[in-house]
């Protein structure tokens, strides 16, 4: 009954380094996401994958890039990270919007 | 464009006390609303929803009725305890769209024993 996975749970980076934070999910959902958390601003959508084989640009999607791996997995790339991406990230999944979303544990990031 | 407005934060009660979280939307069509709730150091947990005016989502002791009327959908709780502190986020999504969830900013509750 794992829901969503996301690893790993803390990272620090320094600047111009690149990672890729993992998710997985075991619920057979079609969509999923990556969004950021930010103190007092909210949660802001980075990408989002409707469905396998498909990825979309969200609210905040400069200096990220995704891969929907399958359907269980969805990945979020940082190819030269910026002590700007220092937040903790999200990864969410639902069958439809409508439903609700399933959410990972987060990851936080640290970027000097 | 849709958005939601939630009562800012932090809302600060004694244990008991009656809780009402305040949310207005705006939205084109017919939306699905939903109340998440963030405990400290944890992902986000979907709470109750509501698909249809005049629903009421209800979990936990929480409940909020979709009001199309007043494009409101207001959390309450008859009787908060300390474990209910949390920051609690209000969301909708249109019924026939793929798009993502439109959030509000969250309200920070804080409880007193």
């Amino acid at each position: 009954n794992a829901g969503v996975t996301q690893t790993p749970k803390f990272q620090v980076l320094k600047t111009g380094q690149s990672m890729t934070l993992q998710c997985a999910q075991d619920m057979n959902h079609n969509s999923m996401y990556w969004y950021r958390q930010d103190p007092g601003m909210g949660l802001r959508l980075i990408y989002y994958s409707a469905s396998e084989g498909t990825t979309d640009k969200g609210e905040v999607p400069n200096g990220y890039n995704v891969s929907r791996l399958n359907k269980r997995e969805f990945s979020l790339r940082l190819e030269s990270a910026a002590p700007s991406q220092t937040s903790v990230y999200f990864c969410a999944s639902s069958e439809i919007p409508q439903g609700g979303y399933t959410f990972g544990s987060g990851t936080r990031l640290t970027v000097v | 464009g849709d958005s939601v407005t939630q009562m800012e934060g932090p809302v600060t009660l004694s244990e008991e006390a009656f809780l009402t979280i305040n949310c207005t939307y705006t939205a084109t069509g017919y939306p699905s609303l939903f109340w998440y709730v963030q405990y400290p150091g944890e992902g986000l947990q979907l709470l109750l929803k509501a698909t249809k005016a005049d629903d009421k989502g209800s979990n936990k002791g929480f409940e909020a009725t979709y009001r199309k009327e007043t494009t409101s959908f207001h959390l309450e709780k008859g009787s908060v305890q300390v474990s209910d502190s949390a920051v609690y986020f209000c969301a909708l999504v249109e019924r026939d769209s793929n798009y993502q969830l439109i959030w509000g900013a969250g309200t920070k509750l804080i409880i007193k024993p």
